[in-house]
Formats: structure tokens, C-alpha cells, sequence
């Protein structure tokens, strides 16, 4: 148990559909992070979010929506995705945005867009 | 952006000390090395960092080349749950918290 919670671990959704992933940590961090994360690449850094402002967005096309409501939740609203969307999608946190803070990660959401 | 380079895969034996190696050799004086591994059906996990000298903790010790042009992540007793893909990692000086994963070395340990 890292202190980061990820739901749901698991989402079958359509082309078509609107669907959000929820993230949550307990370890009073103000960083947080969503990592996009495919079969067979690297892991992704999609959006960066301290003290809940935006800091970074990794040209993300814009059916990733995130959003970051307080320093404890980040959200990765999804709508109209493609399936080469499917991938593990990875939340991160830390204690701030500095360099060299440990990263604390959850488990994933595994999406399968059909 | 400094890049590093693993081997894809190394086996280890349970009980033995592993040496997983990372070449970075475009390394410059202010980029710390960290060390991440992920576990079957999780999340990466920090392992350490260090920046010149030598670094131990309780999950593993950093030996960084007087160089800096290499490091190695040294499992002192390899167990089966040290089976994992573990990633070496630059970062950058003034870039915020930005890791940039590469495609680490899985490591597979034999009972």
C-alpha cells in the first residue's frame, strides 16, 4: 500500500462513451501526476498538477481532461477516446514539485476502449 | 535530455546478489540518477537515488562511477519478489519533478 488509491482498477468503455478515473493520496503530498503507460513503451507523462494548479501538459489530446479539485484528488476526465487509448494509466504523487522528490505511485487503471 | 541505457532482461539467482548496470554517459554535473522498479500489476516503486557518492538504503546500495558515466543498482540478496522491472532514471536540473521512464531491464529471479 503506497498511500495512493486508483479507481477503478479496471474500465471497459466504448468510443463513445464519457467515463472519469479517479485518484486519491493519503501522505498530504502537493504534487500529483497522471502517467500514461502501453503495452510494450515506455511510461508517459501526461499531466502535472501542484498546490492543484496544472504545471505540465505533455501535448495530451484533448479527450484527456484532468482535473485536480484539492491537493488530495486528481480526476482524468475521458470522452470520445480511441481505441489506441488502452493502456495502463498510472497516478503519481509527491511532496511537492521540486526535483528529486520521491514519486509514490497506485496501482493503475487497466482501460480497454473498445 | 540525458538518456540512459539498460539491458533489456538479466537473471538472477534466489539468495545471490544481483548488479543491474545503467550507462549515461551524456550525464551532466547536476543530474541525480534514481532507481524505480515495478512489480507485476503495479505501479513503479522508488528504489534510491543518489548524485556522486555511493548510496545505501534498507531495499538496495547506488554505486555511481567516479565518472558518473555508469551506475549500478546492487540487490544484495535477490528474493522472488524482487522479480521486476526496474528503470534508471536522470533527472534534470530546473525541470520540476520530471522522470522520464526508458524501457528499464526486467529481471527475473530463479528459485
Amino acid at each position: 500500500e503506497t498511500g495512493v488509491t486508483q479507481t477503478p482498477r479496471h474500465l471497459v468503455m466504448g468510443m463513445t462513451n464519457k467515463k472519469s478515473l479517479k485518484c486519491e493520496q493519503h501522505l498530504g503530498h502537493n504534487a500529483m501526476y497522471w502517467y500514461k503507460q502501453s503495452a510494450k513503451k515506455p511510461l508517459e507523462l501526461m499531466f502535472v498538477y501542484n498546490f492543484k494548479e496544472q504545471t505540465e501538459n505533455n501535448s495530451v489530446p484533448s479527450r484527456f481532461s484532468p482535473e485536480c479539485p484539492n491537493s488530495s484528488h486528481l480526476f482524468l476526465h475521458l470522452h470520445t477516446l480511441q481505441p489506441e487509448d488502452s493502456a495502463l494509466y498510472l497516478c503519481a504523487s509527491s511532496q511537492d514539485w521540486r526535483e528529486n522528490e520521491k514519486l509514490f505511485f497506485g496501482s493503475g487503471t487497466q482501460l480497454s476502449v473498445l | 535530455d540525458a538518456k540512459t541505457t539498460q539491458p533489456n532482461s538479466m537473471e538472477s539467482n534466489e539468495e545471490e546478489p544481483v548488479h543491474l548496470p545503467c550507462n549515461h554517459s551524456t550525464i551532466s554535473g547536476t543530474d541525480y540518477i534514481h532507481w524505480y522498479r515495478q512489480l507485476p500489476s503495479q505501479g513503479p516503486e522508488y528504489v534510491i537515488h543518489g548524485l556522486t557518492s555511493n548510496v545505501n538504503n534498507r531495499m538496495a546500495s547506488l554505486a555511481i562511477a567516479e565518472d558518473r558515466k555508469s551506475s549500478t543498482l546492487i540487490l544484495h540478496r535477490a528474493t522472488l519478489r524482487d522479480a521486476a522491472v526496474y528503470y534508471c532514471i536522470l533527472s534534470v536540473r530546473n525541470a520540476g519533478n520530471m522522470l522520464t521512464f526508458g524501457g528499464g531491464t526486467r529481471l527475473m529471479v530463479k528459485p
